[in-house]
């Protein structure tokens, strides 16, 4: 059964850029169909799609985000990682990485990675 | 990008009622919806995709219906374990947008 857990640093200043990365277990990401993607979770804005990609590299960026963000995948260590530049504390969050196919629902979720955007 | 719009945002109920919540798109999205449950501290859980089909091992008495741009997802007799907050979101174009939520409290 898939599993999904991120990974990085939970404290990240003002300007800098914020990494994270999301590791699966019990299942390939090169698996067909489907898309891995980001979502956050702040009090101030709810769920938020940040991201996806597909094994091969193609990419959806949600508009808002799209100038900051950048989402990558290393088939070879079954990751997908996300970048985002510049942060401010409005970056603040819970970061969820899922898996996502087009036209149906995110239907695993990582447990989650609070990021605290302060300096 | 597409709107997603819950009512209500709170709703107090006790074991054994009946509960619908409402979720509206700001345009058509055919049947690309789904629904959420969410403990505190934990992560999202798939209840329901495309309108109405119950995700695999969920009890039956979460169901959903709608299209276009008005979906309700139903609890038939609330349990315990239910109260929680739940979330639509729209799964028909991207940026994928969610509904604010609506929690569900115990009265």
């Amino acid at each position: 059964q898939l599993q999904l857990q991120e990974s990085g640093p939970g404290l990240v200043k003002p300007s800098e850029t914020l990494s994270l990365t999301c590791t699966a277990s019990g299942d390939s990401i090169s698996t067909s169909s489907f898309y891995w993607g980001w979502v956050r979770q702040s009090p101030g804005k709810g769920l938020e799609y940040i991201a996806s990609i597909y094994y091969s590299g193609s990419t959806y960026y949600s508009p808002s985000l799209k100038s900051r963000v950048t989402i990558s995948v290393d088939t070879s260590k079954n990751q997908f990682s996300l970048k985002l530049s510049s942060v401010t504390a409005a970056d603040t969050a819970v970061y969820y990485c899922v898996r996502v196919k087009t036209y149906y629902p995110m239907d695993v979720w990582g447990q989650g990675t609070t990021v605290i955007v302060s300096s | 990008d597409i709107q997603m719009t819950q009512s209500p945002s709170s709703l107090s109920a006790s074991v054994g009622d009946r509960v619908t919540i409402t979720c509206r798109a700001s345009q058509s999205i055919i049947t690309y919806l789904n629904w959420y449950q969410q403990k505190p501290e934990k992560a999202p859980e798939l209840l329901i995709y495309t309108a109405s089909s119950l995700q695999s091992g969920l009890p039956s008495r979460f169901s959903g219906s709608g299209s276009g741009t008005e979906f309700t997802l139903t609890i038939s007799s609330l349990q315990p374990e239910d109260f929680a907050t739940y979330y639509c979101q729209q799964s028909f174009n991207i940026p994928y947008t969610f509904g604010q939520g609506t929690k569900l409290e115990i009265k």
